[in-house]
């Protein structure tokens, strides 16, 4: 069953402006991940918040958490059409044996 | 380096045939195994994972069968194709709750 749901499901901008998705899920976690996936193509693994953390930093993209709303956010910065792909969070459940439950994803298209 | 080597590309089979698709991935040892497979437009469905040699979990009754014979190698088969099963299936593996590391992911289309 999917877990994460992605919300919007396909997000259109300008390059140079910033682009958010929101992620929410149902369950307890250990940890929450992003991923990119270029059309075709395998999955790219951005970065993991765990359950523990509020927010995380990496390059362009900042990360949040929120356990008490079972949600996350993605924020890119200063977006270039080269991060043009779909976007996906994944939650690793609580007491699990490491298996992620993707949501649908985010649909991004950065205009040149 | 780790790496993950996920083949063919794409393949095009007609229903009734047996499917054999072959994931295998070097520079790390005792990896957790996936299957996921992802229809057009859509996330990615758990089909199979696999902590160790010989142990395979499936997580929804379907078609497909994985096998683990060897710790870095995860074979996703069929005995007969359903037009059902045509997607974009994609091997990963990940160790101690890190991220997943994805292959590049086999197109299946039956016909």
């Amino acid at each position: 069953s999917q877990q994460g749901e992605e919300d919007p499901q396909a997000l259109s901008i300008q390059e140079g402006e910033n682009a958010t998705m929101n992620c929410s899920y149902k369950t307890s976690i250990n940890n929450l991940q992003w991923y990119r996936q270029n059309s075709g193509r395998g999955l790219v693994h951005l970065i993991l918040i765990r359950s523990n953390e509020r927010e995380k930093h990496s390059g362009r993209l900042r990360v949040t958490l929120d356990t008490s709303k079972k949600s996350s956010s993605l924020l890119i910065t200063a977006s270039r059409a080269a991060d043009t792909a779909s976007y996906f969070c994944a939650t690793a459940p609580s007491g699990n044996t490491g298996k992620l439950i993707f949501g649908q994803g985010t649909t991004l298209q950065v205009k040149p | 380096s780790q790496t993950i080597h996920q083949w063919p590309a794409t393949l095009v089979q007609p229903v009734g045939s047996p499917l054999s698709l072959e994931c295998t991935v070097e520079g790390t040892s005792n990896p957790n195994l996936y299957w996921y497979r992802q229809a057009a437009g859509r996330g990615l469905q758990l089909l199979f994972y696999s902590v160790g040699i010989g142990q395979i979990s499936s997580e929804v009754p379907q078609n497909l069968s994985a096998s683990r014979p060897q710790d870095r190698q995860f074979i996703l088969s069929s005995k007969k194709l359903l037009l059902s099963d045509s997607g974009f299936y994609l091997c990963a593996w990940s160790v101690e709750r890190t991220g997943y590391t994805f292959g590049s992911g086999t197109r299946l289309t039956v016909v």
